[in-house]
This record gives C-alpha cells, structure tokens and sequence, in this order.
C-alpha cells in the first residue's frame, strides 16, 4: 500500500532563517506530487506541484522554492523565512498518467515564523 | 484549474441530524471530489462523482452532482461528533491539479 511522510511535524522558525520541509512517498512509482499551504481556519493554497522529476510548477509566486532530486522525493525549501510564510504545509501524490487524480495527502507540517 | 466554492462557511447541528454542505464551480469539469480534514491533519479523500453521474453513495454519504447548475451537494446523513471536521469540494477539469476552496466547517454537537 502507499505511504506518504512528511517531517517534521512543527517547527518554530525565526525570520530570515532557512527552511527545507521533506515529503516522500511510498508503494508507487512517478507519482504527481503537490505542495499546499493552509492558513489557519482558510482553504488550501496550492503552491508547487510536479509531474516528475525535476519537472516542477509553481503556482503562486513567493520567496518558496521546490525541489524533487528523486522519484518519490518532494522538498520545500525557502532561503529567508518570512512572517506570512507561517502556515500548515501539505504534501499530497496522486497517480500519473491516468484520467482521474484523487489526491492523497500527508499528515503536514505546521510552521510558525517569530 | 478552478476553484469550488463551498456553502455555507460554517454548519453546527446535532448529532442524529443530517448535513447538507454545496459546493459551486464555474466551468465544465471531468470529475468533483470530496474531501475531509480533521482539525491540524492532512485532507482525506471521500468520494469522486464523475461528470456523467448525477448521484454517487458511499456509506453514509451521499454526493449530487448538477452539471447545469454547476453545483454539487455532499450530504452527511445520520450525522455523528465523529464527522466533525472541514469538508472542501475540488472540481477538476485539468487533471493534473485539484484546487480546493475554504470549506465548510462542519460542528456536530454530541
């Protein structure tokens, strides 16, 4: 069965700081994999996603980046942290090539920026 | 992509009562998923009705979908405290990505 990890699970970061949040996934290959974030009591915003490796788009322009070095490997990285970057950061895979992509997501990692 | 748009924002009922969330698009789409998320976790998939069916069940849920209307309805029945949590409905026309909304917060009160 498939797994998805995503560590770690709170971080308390100060401004300007550098920030690296890791997702992998387990039991499939060439998975489609996204990067969300939620702010507190809001819906989800769709940051990056990526349909292989080092195939990545992003979606909402920021001081983010994202990286996929493997497979099955999803990195969330920023250089200087801000204050609005605070938020609770999901990562989800979904089958590729097929007509019909549910999402499965991660357990998500809250990130709260002082 | 596109966003649904999920009504109302917040919904309180007792629990044995049931829930009716709406959730409305703008453009055509291939499919409309459901998903749930409990307070400070990941969001879980509940159910996907393709854009040819107009009812979908699966246990106590119940999905329509108004293709006219741009519109679809997640119905909860029976509810339980257990089913407290956030419900975002995602439209898809691209395939590739989901774009999810800002929820019904769905409170049922034991």
């Amino acid at each position: 069965s498939q797994t998805i990890h995503q560590w770690p699970a709170t971080l308390v970061q100060p401004v300007g700081s550098p920030l690296s949040l890791e997702c992998t996934v387990e039991g499939t290959s060439n998975p489609n994999l996204y990067w969300y974030r939620q702010a507190a009591g809001r819906g989800l915003q769709l940051l990056f996603y990526s349909i292989g490796i080092d195939q990545i788009s992003s979606e909402v322009p920021q001081n983010l980046s994202a990286s996929r070095p493997q497979d099955r490997q999803f990195i969330l990285s920023s250089k200087k942290l801000l204050l609005s970057d605070s938020g609770f950061y999901l990562c989800a895979w979904s089958v590729g090539g097929g007509v019909y992509y549910t999402q499965y997501f991660g357990p998500g990692t809250r990130l709260t920026v002082l | 992509s596109q966003q649904g748009e999920e009504d109302p924002q917040a919904l309180s009922i007792q629990e044995g009562e049931n829930a009716t969330m709406n959730c409305s698009y703008k453009t055509s789409i291939n499919n409309l998923q459901w998903y749930r998320q409990n307070s400070g976790r990941g969001l879980v998939h509940l159910i996907l009705i393709r854009s040819n069916e107009r009812e979908k069940h699966s246990g106590r849920l119940r999905v329509t979908l108004d293709t006219s209307k741009k519109s679809s309805s997640l119905l909860i029945t029976a509810s339980r405290a257990a089913d407290t949590a956030s419900y975002f409905c995602a439209p898809d026309n691209a395939g590739n990505m989901l774009t999810f909304g800002g929820g019904t917060r769905l409170m049922v009160k034991p």
